[in-house]
């Protein structure tokens, strides 16, 4: 069972809070990921990160933010949040050492619900 | 970029019955095909995948065949049972440091007694 935890599992506020999502990961994996996913299921990555320092911005384009100061750590951030930013948020992370072939595993997500 | 297309979105079958979904990609790089499993209130969770040297794999009920010509993957799951249901989505990758996944958009199997 993989170790990526996601919190808050479910968080309701109201527009224009500042927010941050927690995403850790005990398995040492060098690789992380963000991602949103609509009620249409889809899953969007809207960024990634290959190591400590390194954060790039995905395929969806968001208002939000990261960073990664530690390994183990990849939170994300919404300065201003709008009812438009009400999704499920998904972590992830992968690393060469588990296969070549970019396994990830997925943390359970958190809920948002912008008011 | 890549673009995976993934078939049927919703897909409802009896117990016992086989469940099949399909996906297509556009990158002929892309080396590599995993399958995750999405149940409710949970991230996904990889099931099975296929590397572009092999054109079928099997795990028990589960088995993905892939058509690197005609650029498309299968999931096969037989003698589907109540706790087969869940969102599955299939992926494509260029193996790599720089490999990200691309997902398709989602298959919602529903299996029924």
């Amino acid at each position: 069972e993989a170790d990526i935890y996601q919190t808050p599992r479910y968080l309701v506020i109201g527009t224009g809070k500042k927010i941050t999502l927690e995403c850790s990961q005990t398995m040492g994996h060098d690789k992380m990921y963000w991602y949103q996913q609509d009620p249409g299921m889809e899953l969007h990555l809207i960024h990634y990160s290959y190591g400590v320092n390194s954060t790039e911005k995905g395929d969806l384009s968001s208002e939000s933010t990261v960073s990664r100061i530690r390994t183990e750590h990849f939170p994300l951030t919404l300065e201003s949040a709008r009812p438009s930013h009400t999704s499920q948020y998904l972590c992830a992370s992968s690393s060469p050492l588990a296969g070549l072939y970019n396994e990830q595993f997925f943390g359970p997500g958190t809920r948002l619900t912008v008011l | 970029g890549e673009n995976v297309e993934q078939h049927p979105s919703t897909l409802s079958v009896q117990e016992g019955d086989s469940a099949v979904i399909k996906c297509t990609y556009s990158d002929s790089a892309s080396n590599y095909f995993p399958w995750y499993k999405q149940e409710l209130g949970k991230g996904p969770q990889l099931i099975i995948d296929i590397r572009s040297n092999v054109g079928e794999k099997k795990d028990q009920r589960i088995a993905v065949t892939l058509n690197k010509t005609a650029k498309h993957f299968s999931l096969h799951i037989t003698e589907t049972q109540p706790e087969d249901s869940a969102v599955y989505f299939c992926a494509a990758s260029i193996t790599g440091t720089a490999s990200k996944l691309t997902f398709g958009t989602g298959t919602r199997l529903q299996v029924t007694l």
